[in-house]
C-alpha cells in the first residue's frame, strides 16, 4: 500500500511557519518521501524529498521521524503565494508517484 | 530552459469522439508520465513512458492509450469519450528511468466532454 495520510486543510498566518504533517506508517526502508504542491489551475510543483535525514532547500525543510513513519514539511515564513494544495507522496511500482488528497493550505493575511 | 509543454491547453469534445493530447518534455528528459485530475478523484496516474516503452500503467480502461516518440515527445489518446473523461490531463517529465529526483509538470490540457 503506497498511501499517505494528510489533514485535508490547514490555515496559517502570513509570515508564520507552516507545518504540514504526513503519515506514511507503512513506508519501507528504501522508499523516499516526496512533497509537491499545486497552486490553483497550475501543474504540481516539486518541493523537496527525503529518505531518512532531514532535508532543507530554498523552498522548505523536511523533517522525517526516526522511525520514518511520518514527516513534516515546514515552510518557514509562509506568504500568500504559498496558498496551495500540498501533496505528500510515496513512490509506486518502484518509481512512480501516486497523489492522495493532499492538504489545502490557506495562508491568511 | 523550456519547461514541459502541453498542447492543446483547452479543448471541448462530444461523447463518442476521440482526442489526442501532446506533451513535449524538458530537453534531455527521457521519462514522460501522464496524470488525470478531476475534482472527485484527484490526481491519478495514467501511464509512464521511457525510451518509447510503456513502463507503468495505472488503473484506467483501454480507451486510454499513449505512446512516446524517439525524441521523447509523448501523446495520449482517449477514444470513445465519456462525460466522465472531462478532466485536466497533466504530463510530467524526469531525466532518467530510475531517478529519485523531481518530476516536472506541464500546465495541463483541460478537456471538456459534452
Amino acid at each position: 500500500d503506497a498511501k499517505t495520510t494528510q489533514p485535508p486543510s490547514m490555515d496559517c498566518a502570513e509570515g508564520r511557519a507552516a507545518n504540514l504533517p504526513c503519515n506514511h506508517s507503512t513506508i519501507s526502508g528504501n522508499e523516499y518521501v516526496y512533497w509537491y504542491r499545486q497552486i490553483h489551475s497550475q501543474g504540481p510543483q516539486y518541493i523537496i524529498h527525503g529518505l531518512k535525514n532531514n532535508e532543507t532547500n530554498e523552498m522548505a525543510s523536511l523533517i522525517i521521524t526516526e522511525d520514518r513513519k511520518s514527516s513534516t514539511l515546514i515552510l518557514p515564513h509562509a506568504t500568500l503565494r504559498d496558498t496551495a494544495v500540498y501533496y505528500c507522496i510515496r513512490p509506486w511500482a518502484g518509481n512512480m508517484l501516486t497523489f492522495g488528497g493532499g492538504t489545502r493550505l490557506m495562508v491568511k493575511p | 530552459k523550456a519547461g514541459v509543454t502541453q498542447t492543446p491547453r483547452y479543448l471541448i469534445k462530444t461523447r463518442g469522439q476521440q482526442v489526442t493530447l501532446s506533451c513535449s518534455p524538458i530537453s534531455g528528459h527521457r521519462s514522460v508520465s501522464w496524470y488525470q485530475q478531476t475534482p472527485g478523484q484527484g490526481l491519478q496516474f495514467l501511464f509512464e513512458y521511457f525510451s518509447e516503452t510503456q513502463r507503468n500503467k495505472g488503473n484506467f480502461p483501454g480507451r486510454f492509450s499513449g505512446r512516446q516518440f524517439s525524441n521523447s515527445r509523448s501523446e495520449m489518446n482517449v477514444s470513445t469519450l465519456e462525460l466522465g473523461d472531462s478532466a485536466l490531463y497533466l504530463c510530467a517529465s524526469r531525466r532518467g528511468e530510475l531517478s529519485t529526483g523531481e518530476l516536472f509538470f506541464g500546465e495541463g490540457s483541460r478537456l471538456t466532454v459534452l
